[in-house]
């Protein structure tokens, strides 16, 4: 593990709750990747993230998930209302710099595993 | 269509053969890298392997080998004498150009070392 830290590993949320998925990166990297993987299914990308900057997000959906990453502390993937469908394993990644070739390779975490009930 | 296409979704392996996990890509730009991760039950991802579109040998790292045939846009992945620390899930990936924020990913392999 290159050091992405993400808490909680296992959240579990009734339908209509808030879901706060907190990714610490590798200390040093400013940039921050978030991926959902859904059951039989690859990481699919969501956003991107420099400190205070969303730079990409277009895997998003566009209603009820926002995520930022402030100056100070963690990057947050936050999901309101959940519904079971958000019932997924989210993984954030990490890079030191902006991804300037292709060589670049991303630092990922153990994931969280939201589970809606 | 599919950026990484993984068609087996489940390997078995006798402990201390080699195996091979395919994958292919579809691109059209020149300049992409391809990336295999690991993925144990304990279900953080594990970088293994790299190879860049313009390397003109095949990638190796340790027991892990990249089988590049661009031609047939196919990364498969060689894993030399198995071992049972092996078992896992297999994520081929790619990420295309050199500005691209997204990695794409496959459907990924699940491999089973039998001892």
């Amino acid at each position: 593990n290159a050091g992405v830290m993400q808490n909680p590993r296992h959240l579990v949320r009734r339908r209509g709750q808030e879901a706060r998925l907190r990714c610490s990166p590798v200390k040093g990297h400013s940039h921050v990747y978030w991926y959902r993987q859904l059951p039989e299914e690859g990481l699919k990308f969501m956003v991107y993230l420099q400190k205070e900057n969303i730079i990409d997000e277009s895997g998003m959906p566009k209603e009820r998930f926002s995520a930022e990453f402030p100056k100070e502390g963690p990057s947050i993937l936050r999901i309101q209302q959940v519904v079971r469908g958000d019932s997924a394993a989210y993984f954030c990644a990490s890079s030191p710099l902006r991804l300037s070739g292709h060589r670049e390779k991303l630092f990922f975490g153990s994931g969280t595993q939201l589970s809606v009930l | 269509a599919q950026k990484i296409t993984q068609t087996q979704p489940g390997m078995f392996v006798q402990e201390k053969e080699a195996v091979t996990l395919d994958c292919t890509y579809d691109t059209s730009d020149q300049s992409y890298g391809l990336f295999w991760y690991k993925q144990p039950s304990s279900g953080e991802m594990i970088f293994l392997i790299y190879q860049g579109s313009y390397d003109e040998q095949n990638a190796t790292e340790g027991r892990y080998s990249l089988n590049f045939q661009k031609a047939r846009k196919s990364a498969n992945l060689v894993i030399s004498a198995s071992q049972l620390g092996d078992s896992a899930m297999y994520f081929c990936a790619m990420r295309e150009g050199t500005t691209g924020n997204q990695f794409y990913f496959g459907t990924g392999t699940s491999l089973t070392v039998i001892p």
